[in-house]
């Protein structure tokens, strides 16, 4: 299974400035995919990232927002821009394995909360 | 929009007990649903995946089963632990769109 490297694992960051979290993936795959967790509450789908094409962002998320790179096929950064308190959430990425089936795999995510 | 709902939203149980934790979808068409553990503030741990054509699987204390029919997977955990105490999530997957229940948040007390 693969393994996936978040950073950083939590930080308090001041409204108004920006996060970029890193998330590094043991293997070459394909896609990646960014989730928003808020508290209380299941995951969402904020975009998935290609290499070597601009993200795909669900309803609800844009770009100037969540900006995100993707520069190879085992890496992937997301930015929250100009953050708030309501953009306190975990944030996951995710990669997917054919095997016996698509499967799901996560990393250890990242705890933000906006003062 | 597809409907994952997660029944109870919380459980408490003494170590020891076997316990079952409920997963409900509204299509039944799905290709796939994969149950996950979730420590709190952390990532998810993957547990189990069942594919559309299978009716269970087991991992050690763990086994899901699916219903297609009737839109519902259980996870059972036997002789449960303090270290099970966790989140547990299902996800129902339909082509390329994955959807999360809010998850059963499970204390197993010493």
């Amino acid at each position: 299974s693969a393994v996936i490297s978040q950073k950083p694992s939590r930080d308090i960051c001041q409204r108004g400035t920006s996060l970029t979290i890193q998330c590094q993936v043991d293997s070459q795959v394909t896609m990646m995919f960014w989730y928003r967790q808020q508290p209380g509450q299941s995951l969402t789908l904020i975009a998935t990232a290609n290499q070597g094409s601009e993200a795909t962002y669900e309803s609800g998320f844009v770009i100037d927002k969540f900006p995100i790179s993707r520069p190879n096929l085992t890496f992937s950064t997301l930015t929250v821009s100009n953050m708030s308190p309501e953009d306190s959430s975990i944030y996951l990425c995710s990669v997917e394995e054919t095997g016996q089936g698509t499967e799901a795999f996560f990393g250890q995510g990242t705890r933000l909360t906006v003062v | 929009k597809q409907e994952v709902t997660q029944i109870p939203a919380a459980l408490s149980v003494p170590e020891g007990e076997n316990l079952v934790l409920n997963c409900s979808f509204t299509d039944s068409a799905i290709y796939n649903l994969q149950w996950f553990r979730q420590d709190p503030g952390k990532g998810l741990t993957s547990l189990l995946l069942i594919q559309s054509s299978q009716r269970e699987q087991t991992s050690g204390r763990l086994n899901a089963s699916l219903d297609k029919s009737s839109g519902r997977s259980t996870l059972y955990i036997a002789a449960s632990q303090p270290g099970d105490s966790a989140t547990y999530l299902c996800a129902v997957r339909y082509g390329n769109q994955f959807y999360f229940g809010t998850g059963t948040s499970l204390t197993v007390i010493p």
